[in-house]
């Protein structure tokens, strides 16, 4: 079956540096979905991307979808101490709407 | 925006005992909720998707006779582990999209199970 991969599984990065999460699919995805889960906490939908070089923007977060929809990325401009937690990509199973969420990126940011 | 809760957030209980974790959509209807399991510092990985109506699908590997999910109505899905083992403690997250077909997911609060 489908199978999504992100890496890397660990960030460590000081306040005000920049930050990226890059995921890749086995197979060609329908759209690709971000979420953040902050620690002891559930999955936060961020955004999903459709269309096939996709980019979009929320304030400090740039996510991208690739021009042959099997990768993506979410990069994180001058990161803060609140944007601390595990991103997840996800995208749809063959079944339909469940999502196959790729292992995370952990994100550590210190003052 | 769409509200999905659980019941309870948290469990404790003895080997051998049956827990039934609840899962609700508050402000929408949901004909489908679907049940991820959490294992700590891991990823999401999902164990079954509940259908009103009809019988739950799971994913290969998640024993149906141990996992039981009734979806009772268009709001309410329930998960019951049963003979529960300590290998079962877990994060359990159920999630789901609105009844309109939108493939953003909601998800609950999770219910953190713990088997002693």
């Amino acid at each position: 079956g489908q199978q999504v991969m992100q890496i890397p599984q660990y960030q460590h990065v000081q306040e005000g540096e920049d930050f990226t999460t890059y995921c890749n699919s086995s197979t060609t995805l329908s759209n690709i979905q971000w979420y953040k889960q902050r620690p002891g906490g559930h999955p936060v939908f961020l955004i999903q991307l459709v269309k096939s070089g996709e980019v979009k923007k929320q304030k400090r977060l740039t996510f991208q979808f690739g021009e042959a929809k099997k990768n993506s990325s979410l990069h994180i401009t001058a990161t803060q101490t609140t944007d601390v937690g595990t991103y997840f990509c996800a995208g749809l199973s063959n079944s339909g709407y469940a999502l196959n969420f790729g292992k995370g990126t952990s994100l550590l940011v210190t003052p | 925006g769409a509200v999905v809760s659980q019941h309870p957030s948290w469990v404790i209980c003895k080997s051998g005992t049956s827990v039934k974790i609840e899962c609700r959509s508050l402000d929408f209807q949901a004909t489908t909720m679907f049940w991820y399991r959490q294992f700590p510092k891991q990823s999401l990985m999902l164990m079954a998707t509940s259908n009103e109506g009809s019988k739950a699908t799971y994913e290969q590997g998640v024993e149906k006779d141990k996992f039981l999910i009734n979806h009772a109505s268009l709001t309410l899905s329930t998960l019951t582990v049963t003979s529960a083992h300590p290998e079962d403690s877990s994060f359990y997250i159920c999630s789901a999209p609105p009844l309109a077909g939108v493939e953003t997911q909601y998800f609950g609060p999770g219910t953190r199970l713990l088997v002693l």
